[in-house]
């Protein structure tokens, strides 16, 4: 079965750096996402990506925060001046189609700021 | 803004007994309506949905149904295995045209004991 996948399972970096979390989402899907947990916190949307362009974005996002699907496959969060509160873990999800559809969520990659 | 709650946890049972977890949204117009379950060191899985009122969901014995008077979609399992042991999200996607961003609510830790 077609599965989300996710890389690194965890990363560790330090304050200041930027961080690159891949994602390749299941080959016929179109739209595209990343979501975070912080510890022991809900789930919190972060992006959509569809048709090449960031279709909506939530107030976390901001412009440290930029994402990008490369080569048809491949789909990357890059965090370009890490934060402590920047720790948590980073889920990738995709979806086929649009409104019925069924968002597919990667296993996470954990990301440690110290 | 949309938003949803779950009834607060952790919940612990005991194998076979009955399980309810509660939740209710506030959206505007006729969201869909997930559960998703994250087991232990793994990523989130769908478990069940509903896109309409009255629909019911329900997969592994889980079931769900989607109320729009009492704006609940309430999860329930009869006899609960050990297996269950895991955090349940309850969460919902809008149904206007575009990416349908999920909104999670806070997630219930559910412990079942032999």
């Amino acid at each position: 079965e077609p599965e989300v996948t996710q890389t690194p399972s965890h990363q560790v970096t330090q304050m200041g750096q930027e961080v690159i979390l891949r994602c390749v989402p299941i080959s016929n899907h179109l739209y595209f996402y990343w979501y975070r947990q912080i510890l022991g916190q809900k789930v919190e949307f972060l992006v959509s990506f569809y048709n090449n362009e960031i279709s909506e974005k939530s107030e976390i996002f901001d412009d440290q925060f930029s994402v990008e699907r490369p080569d048809g496959s491949n789909f990357t969060l890059k965090i370009r001046s890490t934060k402590l509160e920047d720790s948590a873990m980073y889920f990738c999800a995709s979806k086929k189609t649009g409104l019925f559809g069924e968002q597919y969520f990667g296993p996470g990659t954990r990301l440690t700021v110290t | 803004g949309n938003s949803v709650t779950q009834m607060e946890g952790p919940v612990t049972l005991s194998e076979e007994a009955f399980l309810t977890i509660n939740c209710t949204y506030t959206a505007t117009g006729y969201p869909s309506l997930f559960w998703y379950v994250q087991y232990p060191g793994e990523g989130l899985q769908l478990l069940l949905k509903a896109t309409k009122a009255d629909d019911k969901g329900s997969n592994k014995g889980f079931e769900a149904t989607y109320r729009k008077e009492t704006t609940s979609f309430h999860l329930e399992k009869g006899s609960v295995q050990v297996s269950d042991s895991a955090v349940y999200f309850c969460a919902l996607s809008g149904l206007v045209q575009g990416a349908q961003k999920l909104v999670f609510g806070q997630g219930t830790r559910l412990t079942i004991n032999p």
